[in-house]
């Protein structure tokens, strides 16, 4: 069974302060995916990446692959209240019989005071 | 284009019943997958269908089933239901499997 640890589980910061969230695993990815969900919603799509140390940058947002494709980070720069939300990674199995299983971490809580 | 739409929204069941969660995947998406979110959890994934036919499932028992019909609308059912069923189904679609998938907003099943 793959899993992804994700941290940090809870991040309350101030407006304007950066913040990195880290998604972990033993396992290889054939892609890796974050998403946002806000409540009541499900998650929407931010990023995709697929191929090791690809970084991959989304307005103030920065993604990173780990180069054994196992690993990834998500990068906020200069934080807002309007980022206020869940985060998670996913990462997409690559073959057999779960081909395109997204196997998700268990999100970050991320909070932003104004 | 329009996106992924789930129905009902919200349910309420008894233990014991059975349910039917219907969505409708994403224009030009012929892949569908279902997950399972408990609350404070990342979503859980059941199974996945292309083209009418299962072809991936996560670890739930026999009691979860599903189908996908040819315009790629899926169902899942649920059969005797148990308090743990209690969640927001996703279903989440895609063009192709593993390549960043649209979800619905989901179906908030309570079990009670």
């Amino acid at each position: 069974t793959q899993l992804l640890e994700q941290s940090p589980q809870f991040l309350s910061i101030q407006e304007g302060e950066n913040l990195t969230v880290y998604c972990n695993s033993s396992s290889v990815f054939s892609s890796l995916q974050w998403y946002r969900q806000e409540p009541g919603e499900g998650p929407v799509l931010l990023v995709t990446v697929v191929t090791g140390g690809e970084v991959k940058k989304l307005k103030r947002l920065t993604f990173q692959f780990g180069d054994a494709r196992k690993d990834s980070s998500l990068h906020i720069t200069a934080a807002q209240p309007g980022d206020t939300g869940l985060y998670l990674c996913a990462g997409a199995e690559g073959g057999g019989t779960s081909y395109g299983k997204l196997t998700f971490g268990q999100g970050t809580i991320l909070t932003v005071h104004p | 284009e329009t996106g992924v739409t789930q129905s009902p929204t919200h349910l309420i069941k008894t233990r014991g019943q059975q349910v039917t969660l219907r969505c409708s995947s994403q224009s030009g998406h012929n892949t569908v997958s279902w997950y399972q979110q408990a609350l404070g959890q990342g979503p859980q994934f059941i199974f996945q269908y292309y083209r009418e036919e299962e072809n991936g499932r996560g670890n739930f028992p026999p009691r979860f089933s599903g189908l996908q019909f040819p315009n790629y609308s899926s169902e899942l059912n649920v059969n005797a239901l148990e308090l743990d069923d209690s969640a927001l189904y996703l279903c989440a679609s895609s063009r192709t499997a593993g390549y960043g998938y649209t979800f619905g907003s989901g179906t908030r099943l309570t079990v009670v």
